[in-house]
């Protein structure tokens, strides 16, 4: 039972557009949403996240909108840049510190 | 400052071996968290610490895992009895504080390999 997905594999932008990154949850229980990114041979590494009280958290060209009567959020990143290149991990928790991730969407930004 | 190590980084075992993978969390971090991440997945949930304490071991697949962390800081994952399905990278992260909403940092991984 995947509580968390990611339904695109990978996405290819070109440098400077829009990156749009989904993510769809199950569970109504959780209230806390974050983005991780992973490049190879590294652990993931904490991008952005948001509370379930809000609908929208901005972080420079990184913005996370989190729809909740559709139990969907998604990342975007503007402009992207080549060294935006890496696996995107959604993940979700209830409140409690164990976080539960999607399998991971591949971007590949090209100049 | 220092983040999260792992080691070894690279683990390959026999099947049937015992293994013991190693955390040094980031100085100071109360909470403690083991993944078990394979090949084309995210993530999975193992176990977690806060201080020497195991709050939650549901995610530990069988009895043959066992994690520790017994002064507050440095965690070992041991893995008894390897089996082929064992075989997965290891993540470590850790928290500064108990909430929910403090950021976890991950260590790089330890990549199992059960032959």
């Amino acid at each position: 039972d995947q509580q968390v997905k990611q339904n695109s594999p990978s996405l290819s932008v070109q440098e400077g557009r829009i990156s749009i990154l989904n993510c769809d949850y199950t569970n109504s229980m959780f209230d806390y949403f974050l983005w991780y990114k992973k490049y190879p041979a590294e652990g993931p590494t904490f991008l952005i996240s948001i509370s379930s009280i809000k609908d929208k958290n901005e972080d420079g060209r990184f913005t996370v909108f989190l729809n909740k009567s559709a139990k969907h959020l998604s990342l975007h990143i503007v402009p992207s840049q080549p060294g935006d290149s890496a696996v995107y991990f959604c993940a979700a928790s209830t409140g409690f510190q164990k976080l539960v991730f999607g399998t991971g969407t591949r971007l590949l930004v090209s100049p | 400052g220092a983040g999260v190590s792992q080691s070894p980084r690279y683990k390959v075992a026999k099947r049937g071996q015992d293994v013991a993978l190693r955390c040094d969390p980031i100085s100071g971090h109360v909470s403690l968290f083991w993944y078990q991440q394979a090949l084309g997945q995210g993530p999975e949930f193992l176990t977690y610490f806060q201080n020497e304490a195991q709050l939650d071991k549901s995610g530990l697949p069988s009895d043959r895992f066992f994690a520790e962390r017994p002064e507050g800081s440095v965690s070992t994952l041991k893995i008894q009895r390897t089996q082929q399905e064992d075989s997965a990278v290891y993540l470590c992260a850790s928290s500064f504080g108990r909430r929910g909403t403090d950021t976890q940092y991950f260590g790089p991984g330890t990549r199992l390999t059960v032959l």
